[in-house]
């Protein structure tokens, strides 16, 4: 069975400092991945979505990255955080078959404070 | 471009009693169709889906949507709620041939005994 993995799962940083979130699935090959961002009242905002290694789509234009060094690795990353990145971070995958759809399966999430 | 009306914030409901909780999408073509349902620090899960075929979908939990095509909505329902069911429920829409989904922005349910 395919399982997702995130951590770590509770992170406080300093305004400035780099940030390196990671992302790992099990149990399926070429996914697609995601990386959400969930603030208070505002629902889940997409970041960032790939659907095969090097290949990185950005939504939102801002001061974090991602990266997908591995099949079913995902990193998100920032140089300097800012206060308003903290939020709950989510990672989801779905299986990357060309022309059809699938629903997407989410990790446990990472809570970011900002201080 | 998709969208997605989730357009009660909160809803209370008493434990027992049935529920509903609305979604409207916005998409020219048939839509796929999500409900997902998070807990307090955790991530989402899937109570049900549509793709095509019968407009009323069974999931999870005892939770059921029905897929109105002329009203461009996908509400989900239960017949009797129960205290577990506190949580939040998100909605969602994807299109064929497109990788990512659109989420409506949430309806935290609480339950009162």
């Amino acid at each position: 069975s395919q399982t997702i993995h995130q951590w770590p799962a509770t992170l406080v940083q300093p305004v400035g400092s780099p940030l390196s979130l990671e992302c790992t699935v099990e149990g399926t090959s070429n996914p697609n991945l995601y990386w959400y961002r969930q603030a208070a009242g505002r629902g889940l905002q997409l970041l960032f979505y790939s659907v095969g290694i090097g290949q990185i789509s950005s939504e939102v234009p801002q001061n974090l990255s991602a990266s997908r060094p591995q099949d079913r690795q995902f990193i998100l990353s920032s140089k300097k955080l800012l206060l308003s990145d903290s939020g709950f971070y989510l990672c989801a995958w779905s299986v990357g078959t060309s022309g059809s759809y699938d629903e997407q399966f989410f990790g446990p999430g990472t809570r970011l404070t900002v201080l | 471009a998709q969208s997605v009306t989730q357009p009660d914030i909160h809803i209370t409901v008493s434990e027992g009693a049935s529920l509903e909780l609305r979604c409207n999408y916005s998409y020219g073509a048939t839509p796929y169709l999500f409900w997902y349902v998070q807990s307090p620090g955790q991530g989402l899960q899937l109570l049900l889906k549509y793709f095509s075929g019968d407009t009323l979908v069974q999931g999870i939990k005892g939770f059921e949507a029905e897929f109105k095509r002329s009203q461009s909505s996908f509400n989900l329902r239960k017949p009797s709620v129960h205290w577990s069911d506190a949580a939040e429920y998100f909605c969602a829409v994807g299109a064929r041939g497109y990788s990512t989904l659109t989420f409506g922005k949430g309806t935290m349910l609480l339950v009162s005994p």
